[in-house]
């Protein structure tokens, strides 16, 4: 089964607004990772979270982990048509074959001008 | 650097005819990964090398599966022979060594098996 799952499936909201995607594992991780993939490209890296962290910004991204819980929290503030995508989060579990991350079945968001 | 190349970007074949995709990761990158990704199953991890060498290949469906890489800058996979359910978008990625976790994907080759 997969180490991430993420909810909603989909998601759609007006620009403006904020969007928040969210991403479960079942193990314990080193790191989380959130990509975005536009239709018909490949997945792109959004931005990486170490274990020993919570919270993490990149622009308008906004990334929260609790290891307690085994999730984690992507924020999008300010949404704009351009942010419409599908988001993945990967993670790499600790005592896993190095190098090897396990992405979840990622969040369509849809962001209508 | 122009990034993971994938050829070709499309495909299409007939049922039982051999595939060969094939990927040039990132220079200097030591990890390869290969990747299915369909509507049903979402993106699959097939089979990923490290410094050329494979590491896990578990995630290769079948024999009818096999990826090779001979060199630090070339990778193949190849299907033989070819099922229509084989039809998918395949995604390489490459990735630093060590301490570095971001994947870098290619553009994907979709194929189609009719």
């Amino acid at each position: 089964s997969q180490q991430g799952e993420e909810d909603p499936q989909a998601l759609s909201i007006q620009e403006g607004e904020n969007a928040t995607m969210n991403c479960s594992y079942k193990t314990s991780i080193n790191n989380l990772q959130w990509y975005r993939q536009n239709s018909g490209r490949g997945l792109v890296h959004l931005i990486l979270i170490r274990s020993n962290e919570r919270e993490k910004h990149s622009g308008r991204l906004r990334v929260t982990l609790d290891t307690s819980k085994k999730s984690s929290s992507l924020l999008i503030t300010a949404s704009r048509a351009a942010d419409t995508a599908s988001y993945f989060c990967a993670t790499d579990a600790v005592n896993t074959n190095a190098g090897k991350s396990t992405f979840g079945d990622g969040t369509t968001l849809t962001v209508k001008p | 650097d122009a990034g993971v190349i994938q050829s070709p970007r499309h495909e299409v074949t007939e049922m039982g005819q051999e595939v060969t995709l094939r990927c040039k990761p990132i220079s200097g990158h030591d990890y390869l990964f290969w990747y299915r990704q369909t509507m049903m199953r979402g993106l699959e991890l097939l089979i990923y090398f490290n410094n050329n060498v494979p590491i896990d290949d578990s995630g290769m469906p079948e024999d009818r599966f096999s990826a090779k890489m001979p060199n630090a800058s070339f990778s193949t996979l190849k299907i033989q022979p070819s099922e229509p359910r084989d039809s998918a978008v395949y995604f390489c990625a490459s990735r630093m060594g060590q301490g570095f976790y971001e994947q870098y994907f290619g553009p994907g080759t979709r194929l189609t098996v009719t």
